[in-house]
């Protein structure tokens, strides 16, 4: 089974703060993407990579950057927490060969930021 | 750009009833449609999915058609049980992006006994 594990599922912090988000598969997946869960906003892509060092911005990447120095582990980096960034954070990976684009996600970390 | 819109929720049943949750996607080209389920406190995991036009992708008792003509992916069963009480989103995916989804706002089903 593809095992898609964040580091916390639930984080609390304060504003000003800087918050490392964590995340690793395990099934070699080339891509790899973070997303944010908002109410009636559904999933929002902040960030992806397809490859070791590669990084793309989503659609709200402000406030956010990532890393990934290995295949398997993807880090979301909130710089410097803001209330506004209270939200639940998923990850998922995927192949990038056509045809395995199925997304697996990890359980997901709810933030508070205080 | 590419979207999703699903049907306003919350959507409140009964055992048994008939669910239908709706789709519609703008997309250029040929994308493929997928619905996720995410149960309570859980991630996002695949329910079915539909590569081509006229598809029906189904999966534990759901099932949704791929209709062109309409840009639609509605989500059916035919009877509800509590155990199907999660957010549902519908999402589209195309070739040439890089492997990303694009999802739509998410559904909430509530099944009562």
């Amino acid at each position: 089974d593809v095992k898609v594990t964040q580091s916390s599922r639930y984080l609390v912090k304060r504003t000003g703060e800087k918050v490392f988000l964590e995340c690793v598969q395990d099934m070699d997946h080339e891509n790899m993407f973070w997303y944010r869960q908002d109410p009636g906003l559904g999933l929002r892509l902040i960030y992806f990579s397809y490859d070791v060092k590669m990084k793309e911005k989503g659609d709200i990447p402000e406030g956010y950057s990532v890393s990934r120095e290995k295949k398997e582990r993807f880090s979301l980096i909130l710089e410097s927490a803001s209330t506004n960034q209270t939200s639940m954070y998923l990850c998922a990976s995927s192949f990038i060969r056509t045809g395995s684009y199925e997304q697996y996600f990890g359980p997901g970390t709810r933030l508070t930021v205080t | 750009g590419d979207s999703v819109t699903q049907m306003e929720g919350p959507v409140t049943l009964s055992e048994e009833a008939f669910l239908t949750i709706n789709c519609t996607y703008t997309a250029t080209g040929y994308p493929s449609l997928f619905w996720y389920v995410q149960y309570p406190g859980e991630g996002l995991q695949l329910l079915l999915k539909a590569t081509k036009a006229d598809d029906k992708g189904s999966n534990k008792g759901f099932e949704a058609t791929y209709r062109k003509e309409t840009t639609s992916f509605h989500l059916e069963k035919g009877s509800v049980q509590v155990s199907d009480s999660a957010v549902y989103f519908c999402a589209l995916f195309r070739p040439t992006s890089y492997g990303k989804l694009t999802f739509g706002q998410g559904t909430i089903l509530t099944v009562h006994p």
